[in-house]
């Protein structure tokens, strides 16, 4: 079965930190991707990968970076934490790009303070 | 610039009825359209999806029609049931997925 875990459920960290979130597939998929899911904009598109060592800015790429240094492992990176970087974020990965469906982990409740 | 919308953000049926969620979109190039389920405190999961080459796409209770001269596309759900109480997102594919806002489903028994 389809597996994507993230490392964290909640998380809570103080504004100016540096965050890290981990996602790990076990699906062998060639594309991973961060969203953020935030209540009445639906789930925005962070960055995402479709290699190893590549990267691309999604729609809000602003106050966030990511490492893909292997195949099965995203990090998403918030460099300094902002309290309007609360937020649900959400890890995914799929085969192919496109209209490949997208496999979710079960979410990151990240809390600034 | 929000290229999928659903802008019902909330939807309340019975339990037997049938549930239509809604979604336009903007970009004629989209040629994938996906609709996700997700439940509180997990991950959105895949339910059916259907090529812009097609109208319709049924699985089970789950029917999605696409009116590409609209560009609207619409979920039904038939006959529903508790258990169908989630947010559901609908994306659209072209490079990559666009989701909407979501759109609460509550299913009342």
């Amino acid at each position: 079965d389809v597996k994507v875990t993230q490392s964290s459920r909640y998380l809570v960290k103080r504004t100016g930190e540096k965050v890290f979130l981990e996602c790990v597939q076990d699906m062998d998929h060639e594309n991973m991707f961060w969203y953020r899911q935030d209540p009445g904009l639906g789930l925005r598109l962070i960055y995402f990968s479709y290699d190893v060592k590549m990267k691309e800015k999604g729609d809000i790429p602003e106050g966030y970076s990511v490492s893909r240094e292997k195949k099965e492992r995203f990090s998403l990176i918030l460099e300094s934490a902002s309290t309007n970087q609360t937020s649900m974020y959400l890890c995914a990965s799929s085969l192919w790009s496109g209209g490949q469906p997208q496999h979710f982990g079960d979410g990151t409740r990240l809390s600034i303070l | 610039d929000q290229q999928v919308k659903q802008n019902s953000p909330s939807l309340s049926v019975q339990e037997g009825r049938i549930s239509i969620l809604n979604c336009d979109y903007t970009n004629s190039m989209f040629d994938y359209f996906l609709w996700y389920k997700k439940y509180p405190a997990e991950g959105p999961t895949f339910l059916i999806s259907i090529s812009s080459i097609k109208d319709k796409n049924e699985d089970g209770r789950f029917t999605v029609f696409l009116n590409k001269s609209a560009k609207h596309l619409s979920l039904h759900i038939v006959p529903s049931q508790p258990g169908d109480s989630a947010v559901y997102f609908c994306a659209a594919s072209g490079s990559r997925l666009t989701f909407g806002e979501g759109t609460q489903l509550t299913v009342n028994p």
